[in-house]
């Protein structure tokens, strides 16, 4: 069964540095979203793209967040600098456009800022 | 604005014990509504959605039926297993594809 494949699955870095994170979703689906779940809470939506395009960037803060879908498949969302509040699991997810409502979330990145 | 509100957690559960988590929602027009399950280190899995008022999803024993008029979608299962202890999070769907999630409950099933 495919699957959306994330990487790296944990990452530790110090406040200030530069991290990046990167999804491959399920091969065919159009629409990628990038997702913040800080512990205890559910997951935040970040940004989404359909195909390259971004559709929903509202809650991503952008002077440290940067997100890009260059040719349409994979995606790699960026912080920079890095922030202890920053510390959280972060989720890519995909789906069909206009065929399908479900998403599919990878497993996750789990990211912990010192 | 739209939403979604979860019974808070920790359920505590003896294993065969009846689950009920509640979900209640507000939303403009005609949401779809999701329940996803997290079991402890991984991502969201699709457990079960509605598309329409008085459907009713179903997946390994699990149903929630979509009441309209009490805008609500309850989580409901007969018999817990162990296995069955996770996060259980109610979402909707909104205004193409755009997903807001509960704040999710987490479910503990004693042997």
């Amino acid at each position: 069964e495919a699957e959306v494949a994330q990487s790296p699955r944990y990452k530790i870095t110090e406040k200030s540095q530069a991290v990046a994170f990167w999804c491959d979703p399920i091969s065919g689906h159009a629409t990628l979203y990038w997702y913040r779940q800080i512990l205890g809470q559910g997951p935040e939506l970040l940004v989404q793209f359909q195909d390259e395009s971004v559709v929903d960037d509202s809650q991503l803060p952008k002077d440290r967040f940067s997100a890009e879908r260059l040719k349409g498949v994979d995606s790699t969302l960026k912080i920079q600098p890095a922030e202890l509040g920053d510390s959280a699991m972060y989720l890519c997810a995909s789906s069909l456009y206009g065929v399908q409502e479900t998403q599919y979330f990878g497993p996750g990145t789990r990211l912990l800022v010192l | 604005g739209d939403s979604v509100t979860q019974m808070e957690g920790p359920v505590t559960l003896s294993e065969e014990a009846f689950l009920t988590i509640n979900c209640t929602y507000t939303a403009t027009g005609y949401p779809s509504l999701f329940w996803y399950v997290q079991y402890p280190g991984e991502g969201l899995q699709l457990l079960l959605k509605a598309t329409k008022a008085d459907d009713k999803g179903s997946n390994k024993g699990f149903e929630a039926t979509y009441r309209k008029e009490t805008t609500s979608f309850h989580l409901e299962k007969g018999s817990v297993q162990v296995s069955d202890s996770a996060v259980y999070f109610c979402a909707l769907r909104y205004n193409f594809n755009k997903f807001y999630f509960g704040s999710g409950t987490k479910l503990n099933v004693k042997p």
